[in-house]
């Protein structure tokens, strides 16, 4: 299994606090990606990133924000949380971008 | 714009017998087309590929299929087993210039012992 931590893995935090989830990856791959999960919706992509210190935004960016200070740690902030980003995260890593990405086990985010 | 779609959010097969999940897209520029397998609570898991230069590529139970001209592809499991019942997702990239992977909305499979 490619080395992926993702953390916390559950999460309930109230409207209006920020929080930060962190995946953590051991497999030194250049691509790095946040999604998230919704019923009806599949897998969504928030943000990714390209190498340290270059990300991009994926089709459901607003309300978040990412950064990557090192190959191994992506960071994904929700700056001030709101219940429609309830959801279940998932961390992925890619060696090429365009070919397979490898999954973590998925933050259960609550916002109440 | 969903420009990949699956559009059977659920499909129920008995065991032993053949399941098809279908996946169209929209993009004329995807050339590189994965499926994954999700089972509750855990993250999605690579399952088979397939580059555009092919048409099919198998792997034990698993194949698929692409129809480039139909902007379709298909995974065929034979045969279908218990423990394939899961979330299938459609993915799909372009090699060159694009890095990252648009999936689709998923299929529940449920295999009826």
């Amino acid at each position: 299994d490619a080395g992926i931590t993702q953390s916390p893995r559950h999460k309930v935090t109230e409207t209006g606090t920020p929080v930060t989830l962190r995946c953590h990856q051991t497999e030194n791959h250049r691509y790095m990606y946040w999604y998230r999960q919704d019923p009806g919706h599949g897998l969504r992509l928030i943000h990714y990133s390209y190498g340290v210190k270059d990300t991009d935004k994926g089709e459901v960016s607003d309300g978040y924000s990412v950064s990557r200070s090192k190959t191994e740690d992506f960071l994904l902030t929700l700056e001030s949380a709101t219940s429609s980003q309830t959801s279940v995260y998932f961390c992925a890593i890619s060696e090429t971008g365009s070919t397979e990405a490898f999954f973590g086990q998925g933050t259960r985010l609550t916002v109440v | 714009d969903q420009q990949v779609k699956q559009n059977s959010p659920s499909l129920s097969v008995q065991e032993g017998r053949i399941s098809i999940l279908n996946c169209d897209y929209t993009n004329s520029m995807f050339d590189y087309f994965l499926w994954y397998k999700k089972y509750p609570a855990e993250g999605p898991t690579f399952l088979i590929s397939i580059s555009s230069i092919k048409d099919k590529n198998e792997d034990g139970r698993f194949t698929v299929f692409l129809n480039k001209s139909a902007k379709h592809l298909s995974l065929h499991i034979v045969p279908s087993q218990p423990g394939d019942s899961a979330v299938y997702f459609c993915a799909a990239s372009a090699i060159f210039g694009n890095e990252k992977l648009t999936f689709g909305t998923g299929t529940r499979l449920t295999i009826i012992p």
